[in-house]
């Protein structure tokens, strides 16, 4: 079964520093990757998804994220932060097996990112 | 289109006392999913349906939860008897897709405070 691992459950970073939130995942097949983002009192949104085609994937708001796969990574990064970033992030993990389909996705227990004036 | 609608946004009971959660998924939308988020497990997949058909309840965490999709335009969670480990914010979802993809478009939630 697949599975992700978000290190770290509360990350803060000053307004216009670099933000990083890791993920690490385990498959035993080609995974799809996913980074939601989740505002207050709100439900969860697709910031961007990694499906094995380029490994640096844009998404949403500035951010973007890598697929390592010799790291089992798929961390989630910008250049540049806004008060507006703040938010909980969620990573999650999907596989597409070839005869049925692909599995649930499956997702981490979350970072809430708070952004320092 | 209104997207998710999820009701009630809170819900405070007390143990023992049943409870139930209700969810209107986008139009048109043949899959619906119920989760649940809380800070020790994150996100779990509790069960989602097609075409109002149940088709994986195995993240039900027990007996006393049940769903139910009586038409495609409406969904309920519903816990009996209640106890406070089932504190939690519900997640109604649903995907014109399926059954696991990212298109999924999710309710605000309903925050359910056991005593």
């Amino acid at each position: 079964a697949q599975s992700v691992t978000q290190l770290g459950s509360h990350v803060s970073v000053s307004e216009g520093a670099l933000v990083l939130l890791r993920c690490n995942y385990s498959s035993s097949v080609p995974p799809y990757l996913f980074w939601y983002v989740q505002y207050p009192n709100q439900g969860l949104q697709l910031l961007l998804k990694y499906t094995s085609a380029a490994t640096l994937v844009k998404g949403i708001n500035g951010f973007e994220a890598e697929f390592k796969k010799s790291e089992t990574s798929f961390h989630l990064t910008k250049p540049s932060a806004h008060m507006s970033d703040a938010a909980e992030y969620f990573c999650a993990v999907s596989v597409k097996y070839r005869n049925f389909g692909n599995e649930k996705l499956t997702f981490g227990t979350g970072t809430r990112l708070t952004i320092i004036p | 289109d209104a997207g998710v609608i999820q009701s009630p946004r809170h819900e405070v009971t007390e143990m023992g006392q049943e409870v139930t959660l209700r969810c209107k998924p986008i139009s048109g939308h043949d899959y619906l999913f119920w989760y649940r988020q809380t800070m020790m497990r994150g996100l779990e997949l509790l069960i989602y349906f097609n075409n109002n058909v149940p088709i994986d309840d195995s993240g039900m965490p027990e007996d006393r939860f049940s769903a139910k999709m009586p038409n495609a335009s409406f969904s309920t969670l519903k816990i009996q008897p209640s106890e406070p480990r089932d504190s939690a914010v519900y997640f109604c979802a649903s995907s014109p897709q399926g059954p696991f993809n990212e298109k999924l478009f999710f309710g605000s939630g309903t925050q359910l405070s056991v005593l």
